[in-house]
């Protein structure tokens, strides 16, 4: 089946401007993750979404940036007046998640997509 | 505040080795660790995702072991390729996923 896939793969901006980059996850999936890799960084997690629950925003970096997911399925992330210091590789995930029992906790084996480069001249 | 590490941070070895990368993490608070490779300019592959009840999975030439109450987890790789070449990142879940810095590996022909 059709892995995790995101939109645009290259994103190109000046400064000030605003973007919006998109995620389709895989089907079936009810977590979707945002996540921020910037040039010889790790990766830092920025928003979390489960089902139907409120979203897990306590990665965002600032009031700048917002996502929001629709229909329990795609998912946009939006980042207002862009900064150079926002030029990264924005990635993308999607997990089912299910209990293993009590002694296990959640199972949710997260699945990446190809990310989106975002270059904010 | 959970911290995770990768030892080594780049790795070089010849075709054929085996060897053995080492995460560890502040907080055992956690309800899994999951281990990826990544290829440059790509997104990160799933490799093995162990349970907190787990020690150990294994997939092909890769295993995986947990040591939960003292935060370290390795990736043992066996019979060294050259397409094993990427960076290899561990992240833990508790309260949310933390990655680690990763170790980039190298193995030549």
């Amino acid at each position: 089946g059709a892995g995790v896939s995101q939109s645009p793969s290259n994103k190109v901006t000046e400064k000030g401007k605003d973007v919006e980059l998109r995620c389709d996850p895989i089907s079936g999936h009810t977590a979707l993750y945002w996540y921020r890799q910037s040039l010889g960084q790790g990766l830092e997690f920025l928003i979390y979404f489960q089902g139907n629950s409120a979203p897990d925003k306590s990665g965002l970096p600032s009031d700048r940036f917002s996502a929001e997911r629709t229909g329990g399925s795609v998912s946009t992330l939006t980042i207002q007046r862009t900064q150079q210091e926002d030029s990264a590789v924005y990635l993308c995930a999607s997990s089912l998640v299910f209990s293993v029992g009590l002694a296990g906790g959640p199972f949710n084996e997260q699945f990446f997509g190809p990310g989106t480069r975002l270059t904010v001249l | 505040k959970q911290e995770v590490t990768q030892i080594p941070a780049a790795l070089s070895v010849p075709e054929g080795e085996n060897l053995v990368l080492n995460c560890s993490f502040t907080d055992s608070a956690i309800y899994n660790l999951q281990w990826f490779r990544q290829d440059p300019g790509k997104g990160l592959t799933s490799l093995l995702l162990i349970q907190s009840s787990q020690r150990e999975q294994t997939s092909g030439r890769l295993n995986a072991s947990l040591d939960k109450s003292s935060g370290r987890s390795t990736l043992y790789i066996a019979a060294s390729q050259p397409g094993d070449s990427a960076t290899y990142l561990c992240a833990v879940y508790g309260q949310n996923f933390v990655f680690g810095p990763g170790t980039r590996l190298s193995v030549l022909p």
